[in-house]
């Protein structure tokens, strides 16, 4: 299956500071959402946008997507402890399935 | 509050086993999803399912079978556990199909061991 990849593979700041994640991805899209995962638990849905927007913001989450790069990034603005977590996009093509990445392991320290 | 409820958080099996591993959704979603998540390689997708009593394959479906005889409820079956099967596995679901624009709401997670 076309993955893509999540770039880079982990990240470390300090609070305070913004993360940014890239997701790259080979075939067309109908959306692309990121997830967030805590160690050992399921998956949390975080955003969603979709192939004709080019930027959605929720909270402190910034996720843009260029399709005629075929990429999208999320920005974590003034990052927390709490946000330490894997994160990882998920393509949707066409009305099938999911296809998700191998995610940003993201840490930030106190 | 919305959910997906794995029924074990961690599992221990022994090689040879049939395992079931049970997941119910309480959101009337459409569709269902196993997938099993291993280092290095990410979410793969074993089995979902877009209606009761249908079933369609992922990517790794060897080894495995589900079956969806209510709506809410979506059992993944390891036929016969191997150690190559020590993973962790997700449910999800979703109200409709994805590429309407809609995300999968996952489970805890069960985390299998095979010895």
């Amino acid at each position: 299956s076309q993955q893509g990849e999540e770039d880079p593979q982990a990240l470390s700041i300090q609070e305070g500071e913004n993360a940014t994640m890239n997701c790259s991805y080979k075939t067309s899209i109908n959306n692309l959402q990121w997830y967030r995962q805590n160690s050992g638990r399921g998956l949390v849905h975080l955003i969603l946008i979709r192939s004709n927007e080019r930027e959605k913001h929720s909270g402190r989450l910034r996720v843009t997507l260029d399709t005629s790069k075929k990429s999208s990034s999320l920005l974590i603005t003034a990052s927390r402890a709490a946000d330490t977590a894997s994160y990882f996009c998920a393509r949707a093509m066409g009305y099938s399935t999911l296809t998700f990445g191998k995610g940003t392991m993201l840490l930030v320290s106190p | 509050d919305v959910k997906v409820t794995q029924s074990s958080r961690y599992l221990v099996k022994r090689t040879g086993e049939k395992v079931f591993l049970e997941c119910v959704q309480d959101m009337d979603h459409e569709n269902m999803f196993w997938y099993r998540q291993d280092p290095g390689l990410g979410l793969r997708l074993i089995y979902f399912s877009y209606d009761v009593k249908m079933k369609e394959k992922g990517d790794i479906p060897e080894g495995y079978s589900v079956s969806r005889e209510k709506k809410e409820r979506f059992s993944l079956i390891l036929e016969s556990a191997s150690t190559n099967q020590t993973s962790m596995y997700l449910c999800a679901s979703s109200f409709r199909r994805t590429g309407y624009g809609y995300g999968y709401t996952f489970g805890s997670g069960t985390r299998l061991t095979v010895v």
